[in-house]
C-alpha cells in the first residue's frame, strides 16, 4: 500500500497570505495525485488532478505542483471560504488519502 | 447535471448486514469506475472499494470478504452489501465517480453499535 504522508497536520493563515501543503508518498505515484478540499458536514470536492490541473469550476488561485513522491498545493491568497482541510490523493495504485491539512484562520 | 445521491446507511448491531445505494444521475454509471469512499468521525478518507466500468471489483484489506460492491445498470446505480459489520466500519460512506473522484454524493451515514 502507498502511504502518503501530509505536513502540516495544521496551518495558521491570515486571510490574503499564501498558504503551502505538502503531500509526499511512499513511492512513486507518477503524476497520479489529487488534491480535494473538505468543509465541515460537506463532501470532499476535487481541486486538482494530475498533480497540477485544476478541476472545472476551480479558481485560479489554487495550483499544485510536483511528480514521483513530492507533491504541494498552493493557495496564492486565501480568502475566506478556503478555510477547510485539504487531503492529497494518489490514485496510482488503488487510491490512499494522506491524513489531511487543516487551514485556519490565524 | 451530475448527481450522486446515497441512501441506506443507519444503525446496526455489530454483526450485521446493511446494504447502501448510490443513485447516479447525469451520467451513466456503466461507462464509469465507481467508488466508495469511508470517513469515521473526526477521521480522514479511506477507499473502500471499486468497481470497474468492466464489472472487475477491488475492496481494501480492510472489508474484504465482508463487502461486496455491485450495480445496477438498469437502475444507474451502485451498492455496497456490507456483512459481518463491526464497529470500526462507523463511518460516512460516500460514492464517488471516476478514478479521480471528480464527483461525490453527500454521503450516508452507518454506525455499528449495539
Amino acid at each position: 500500500e502507498i502511504v502518503m504522508t501530509q505536513s502540516p497536520a495544521t496551518l495558521s493563515v491570515s486571510p490574503g497570505e499564501r498558504a503551502t501543503l505538502s503531500c509526499r508518498a511512499s513511492q512513486t505515484v507518477s503524476s497520479s495525485l489529487a488534491w480535494y478540499q473538505q468543509k465541515p458536514g460537506q463532501a470532499p470536492r476535487l481541486l486538482i488532478y494530475g498533480a497540477s490541473t485544476r478541476a472545472t469550476g476551480i479558481p485560479a488561485r489554487f495550483s499544485g505542483s510536483g511528480s514521483g513522491t513530492e507533491f504541494t498545493l498552493t493557495i496564492s491568497s486565501l480568502q475566506s471560504e478556503d478555510f477547510a482541510v485539504y487531503y492529497c490523493q494518489q490514485y496510482n495504485n488503488w487510491w490512499t488519502f494522506g491524513q489531511g491539512t487543516k487551514v485556519e484562520i490565524k | 447535471e451530475v448527481q450522486l445521491v446515497e441512501s441506506g446507511g443507519g444503525l446496526i448491531q455489530p454483526g450485521g448486514s446493511l446494504r447502501l445505494s448510490c443513485a447516479a444521475s447525469g451520467f451513466t454509471v456503466s461507462s464509469n469506475y465507481m467508488s466508495w469512499v469511508r470517513q469515521a468521525p473526526g477521521k480522514g478518507l479511506e477507499w473502500v472499494s471499486v468497481i470497474y466500468s468492466g464489472g472487475t471489483t477491488y475492496y481494501a484489506d480492510s472489508v474484504k470478504g465482508r463487502f461486496t460492491i455491485s450495480r445496477d445498470d438498469s437502475k444507474n446505480t451502485v451498492s455496497l452489501q456490507m456483512n459481518s459489520l463491526r464497529a470500526e466500519d462507523t463511518a460516512m460512506y460516500y460514492c464517488a465517480r471516476g478514478y479521480r473522484a471528480d464527483y461525490w454524493g453527500q454521503g450516508t451515514l452507518v454506525t455499528v453499535s449495539s
